[in-house]
């Protein structure tokens, strides 16, 4: 079965660079979820997007911004990257009452 | 809020013995609930859901969980772990708005 998918699975950015995460949710799912989660912790959630509008937000850093396309898939732009925003990121998407599905995760390291 | 806790912040079982892992929930209605387990630097791979129905819930890889209302609860279990269980499992379920929403994870070590 067709699954999230996540591109790229690592990338490093020195501080100050800009990264751009990429999400394919499971076709016919309408909303895409990203959370952040950091060494150790549990995911935060950072915004989501249901048939291509914005649908909620959580705690995502001004310098982060977010679309969902036409095709539904979503992008992640991290812009002035800071040693802090080192973690993992993860795309979720949904349909209904399917629950949600998670992408294995971008692993983000800035150096 | 409505919120999802998990009590356990580390918790050791030897292998073949039984497993439960707790999850309180706090939801003015009937919550849909969740249980993700997420091995080292890999991917959050659902377990098993709760939505409505059956309070027992079968999910992949033997675990069960059950939604007990009276409780406010829907703990994990396992009747015998394998060592390739050791993971970090965390409880799940909508925030407000679309949120989703996770405990703080318990840790689970399986020694021989």
């Amino acid at each position: 079965a067709a699954g999230v998918i996540q591109s790229p699975r690592h990338l490093i950015k020195e501080k100050r660079e800009t990264a751009t995460l990429k999400c394919y949710p499971i076709p016919r799912h309408d909303t895409v979820y990203w959370y952040q989660q950091g060494p150790g912790q549990d995911p935060q959630f950072l915004i989501s997007f249901y048939e291509k509008m914005q649908s909620d937000k959580g705690s995502i850093p001004d310098r982060f911004s977010a679309q969902q396309f036409s095709d539904y898939h979503s992008e992640l732009n991290m812009s002035s990257l800071e040693l802090g925003d080192s973690a993992l990121y993860f795309c979720a998407s949904s349909s209904a009452n399917y629950g949600y599905t998670f992408g294995s995760g971008t692993r983000l390291t800035v150096v | 809020a409505q919120s999802v806790t998990q009590p356990d912040i580390h918790i050791t079982v030897s292998e073949g013995a039984s497993l439960e892992l707790r999850c309180n929930y706090s939801y003015g209605a009937t919550p849909y609930l969740f249980w993700y387990v997420q091995s080292p630097g890999q991917g959050l791979q659902l377990l098993l859901k709760y939505f409505s129905g059956d309070t027992l819930v079968q999910g992949i890889k033997g675990f069960e969980a059950e939604f007990k209302r009276s409780q406010s609860s829907f703990n994990l279990r396992k009747p015998s772990v394998h060592w390739s269980d050791a993971a970090e499992y965390f409880c799940a379920g909508p925030h407000t708005g679309n949120q989703f929403y996770f405990g703080t994870g318990t840790s689970l070590t399986v020694i021989p």
